[in-house]
């Protein structure tokens, strides 16, 4: 039971590239959601989704893309990656009960 | 505009006495409330949570506590430990998820 889990660990990109970064989990959890947390600050919801074939914005979902074809992975896009992204992200499930251990993405 | 405060960035407390975090919010409407503890480099680990139709939870060494018509809620930890060195999250909610969480206070332990 790996619980979530996040890759890559570490990304860099430049201004302009897109990429995945990729959650699953094995709990069988209907609810995933994914934040990104920058310096100083408090974590902040990007999207969520509360089944496969559902998802809904966050806070901060500009610039991201999800999609939930399975109830195990929850990826998020950045389709033009931005300075402004540079920012740790962590996917989440159980009405956030579990966190996975974070993606840091610095984009230059 | 901020929904979530935890006004003290940072504590530093002996190891045994009680450690209180603290943390205000401003919409009446959340009703679940929750604690994170945060390692560097890993991701935030739940703690305790509180619905609003309670003022205290315990669980072990940690209580919160809410006080509703003060929009304000707290952690203790009694007693503190050197390994309860973290930055605590408060986080709060008005459907059980998508939450809005504070900036974090930094606690240190020390021996």
């Amino acid at each position: 039971n790996a619980g979530v889990t996040q890759t890559p660990k570490f990304q860099v990109l430049k201004t302009g590239q897109s990429m995945t970064l990729q959650c699953a989990q094995d709990m069988n959890h209907e609810y995933m959601s994914w934040y990104r947390q920058d310096p100083g600050m408090g974590l902040r919801l990007i999207h969520y989704s509360v089944g496969a074939g559902i998802t809904d914005q966050g806070e901060v979902p500009n610039g991201y893309n999800v999609s939930r074809s399975t109830t195990e992975d929850f990826p998020l896009r950045l389709l033009s990656a931005a300075p402004s992204q540079t920012s740790v992200y962590f996917c989440a499930t159980l009405g956030e009960q579990y966190f996975g251990p974070g993606t840091r993405l610095t984009v230059t | 505009d901020q929904q979530v405060k935890q006004n003290s960035p940072s504590l530093s407390v002996q190891e045994g006495r009680i450690s209180i975090l603290n943390c205000d919010y401003t919409n009446s409407m959340f009703d679940y409330f929750l604690w994170y503890k945060k390692y560097p480099a890993e991701g935030p680990t739940f703690l305790i949570s509180i619905s609003s139709i309670k003022d205290k939870n315990e669980d072990g060494r940690f209580t919160v506590f809410l006080n509703k018509s003060a929009k304000h809620l707290s952690l203790h930890i009694v007693p503190s430990q050197p390994g309860d060195s973290a930055v605590y999250f408060c986080a709060v909610s008005n459907s059980g998820y998508a939450l809005n969480f504070g900036k974090g206070t930094s606690l240190l332990v020390t021996p």
